[in-house]
């Protein structure tokens, strides 16, 4: 167990609807990133956060957009959802050492179906 | 833009075996690089994580490499298990914004 939790586990949407999959990062970490995983695929990094900013972005459009908390935990937003969106989606905490000693901690992920 | 590469995309070996997975990347900047453990619909599981200034790190029957001037990480797993059978990925941490770059992965299986 790595101490970051997401919910929820599992979402099932139809297309042009919007989601909110949210983030609870392991205490002490103040650095949050998300990735898409497609079926068969490898992770995608979407974007990054840092002490409640955006620290990066992936090539994703604009309709997936995040927050991050005071608290450091994070929202994933996706707008207008697409077929190709189903995906699992994982977040990852860590405490930003931005290093070689930089440890990303994974959440369990939340599948996402649109149909 | 780093690119991560893995192959074989799938193995299938029967219990006891030695095995080697393999890892290549584009960008030798990277801080670290880890390898990790997917189960069927599952999220991530960290097996070890290499630091840019080592050459290689060991976990019990695992042992991975790392060759920055090559561009290149293995992962050598020893004894194999039914247990082992899953998906693994290597992951680069690329410098500036410390964001990972994933491979595809190798689906394993070990047959009894």
């Amino acid at each position: 167990e790595t101490g970051v939790t997401q919910s929820p586990t599992h979402l099932i949407k139809t297309r042009g609807q919007q989601v909110t999959l949210r983030c609870s990062s392991q205490s002490g970490h103040n650095t949050v990133s998300w990735y898409q995983q497609a079926l068969g695929q490898g992770p995608q990094f979407i974007f990054q956060y840092y002490r409640e900013e955006e620290n990066g972005r992936g090539n994703f459009p604009p309709r997936f957009s995040g927050l991050q908390f005071p608290n450091y935990s994070s929202e994933l937003n996706v707008n207008a959802l697409e077929l190709d969106d189903s995906a699992l989606y994982l977040c990852a905490s860590s405490l930003g050492l931005a290093g070689p000693k930089e440890t990303q901690y994974f959440g369990p992920g939340t599948r996402l179906l649109v149909l | 833009k780093q690119e991560v590469t893995q192959i074989p995309a799938a193995l299938s070996v029967p219990e006891g075996e030695n095995l080697v997975l393999n890892c290549s990347f584009t960008d030798s900047a990277i801080y670290n690089l880890q390898w990790f453990r997917q189960d069927p619909g599952k999220g991530l599981t960290s097996l070890l994580l290499i630091q840019s200034s080592q050459r290689e790190q060991t976990s019990g029957r695992l042992n991975a490499s790392l060759d920055k001037s090559s561009g290149r990480s293995t992962l050598y797993i020893a004894a194999s298990q039914p247990g082992d059978s899953a998906t693994y990925l290597c992951a680069a941490l690329n410098s500036g914004y410390s964001t990972l770059t994933f491979g595809k992965g190798t689906m394993l299986l070990v047959s009894p």
